[in-house]
C-alpha cells in the first residue's frame, strides 16, 4: 500500500501560517487528487477540500474561503495545505489522503499536529 | 450542507457479535457514502466506498448497504481488532461531511 509522509509537528502563534506537506512513498502519486481533513483535540473529522492531482483544481469547503490553499508538485509527488490567519480553533492534526476516485480518500499519513497558542 | 448523523453514538459489543451502525443523511445523496475506521491516534481508514463497495484490503467481514439518505455500516463477527470509532462521510454535495462518529467499544 503506497503510505503518504507527512511534516512533522508545528507549533504557532495566533495570526500566522502554516504549511504542512504531504509526500506519497514510492513517487507513486493517486490518479485523482489528496484529500485534506482534520481532527481537533478528542473531536471527530472535518473536511478541509481537496485537490485534483494533474489538473490542479481545488474545492475547499466555504468556512476556510480566504484562509486555506493547496497546491500539488508532481515531480516530487508532494503535496502541500497551507493555511493562513491562524486561530486558537485551528489546533488540530491535519491529515491527507489519496483519492483514486472522487470523493472517499485513502489516509495512509501519520498527520501533522499544528498547535496554534 | 448536508447534516450527516450517526447512531448509536457509542456501541458495546463482545467479541464475535454480529454489530451495524446507521448513518442518516438530511438529503439524499444517492450512495456517495464512505465509511472509516480510526483508532486512536491513527488516521481514519477507508473501509466502504460507495456505500457498498469493500476497500482493497478490508476483511469481508464488514460490509455496507443503503441508498438515498439511509446507510449501514454492517460487521458480520467483531474481532479484537475492529473496537474503534467509526464515521461515515458523504460525498455527494460539497463541502464533503462526516457523521459525528460511533465509538465502538468492548462490553
Amino acid at each position: 500500500q503506497v503510505q503518504m509522509v507527512q511534516s512533522g509537528p508545528e507549533v504557532k502563534k495566533p495570526g500566522a501560517s502554516v504549511k504542512v506537506s504531504c509526500k506519497a512513498s514510492g513517487d507513486s502519486f493517486p490518479n485523482y487528487g489528496i484529500s485534506w481533513v482534520r481532527q481537533a483535540p478528542g473531536q471527530g473529522l472535518e473536511w478541509l477540500g481537496w485537490i485534483g492531482t494533474y489538473s490542479g483544481n481545488t474545492h475547499f469547503a466555504q468556512k476556510f474561503q480566504g484562509r486555506l490553499n493547496m497546491t500539488i508538485d508532481t515531480s516530487t509527488t508532494t503535496a502541500y495545505l497551507e493555511l493562513r490567519n491562524l486561530r486558537s480553533d485551528d489546533t488540530a492534526v491535519y491529515y491527507c489522503g489519496r483519492l483514486e476516485v472522487a470523493g472517499a480518500a485513502d489516509f495512509g499519513g501519520q498527520g501533522t499536529m499544528v498547535t496554534v497558542s | 450542507d448536508i447534516q450527516m448523523t450517526q447512531s448509536p453514538s457509542t456501541l458495546s459489543a463482545s467479541v464475535g457479535d454480529r454489530v451495524t451502525i446507521t448513518c442518516r443523511a438530511s438529503q439524499s445523496i444517492n450512495t456517495f457514502l464512505a465509511w472509516y475506521q480510526q483508532r486512536p491516534g491513527k488516521a481514519p481508514k477507508l473501509l466502504i466506498y460507495k456505500a457498498s463497495n469493500l476497500q482493497t484490503g478490508v476483511p469481508s467481514r464488514f460490509s455496507g448497504s443503503g441508498s438515498g439518505t439511509e446507510f449501514t455500516l454492517t460487521i458480520s463477527s467483531l474481532q479484537p481488532d475492529d473496537f474503534a470509532t467509526y464515521y461515515c462521510q458523504q460525498y455527494q454535495g460539497y463541502p464533503y461531511t462526516f457523521g459525528q462518529g460511533t465509538n465502538l467499544e468492548i462490553k
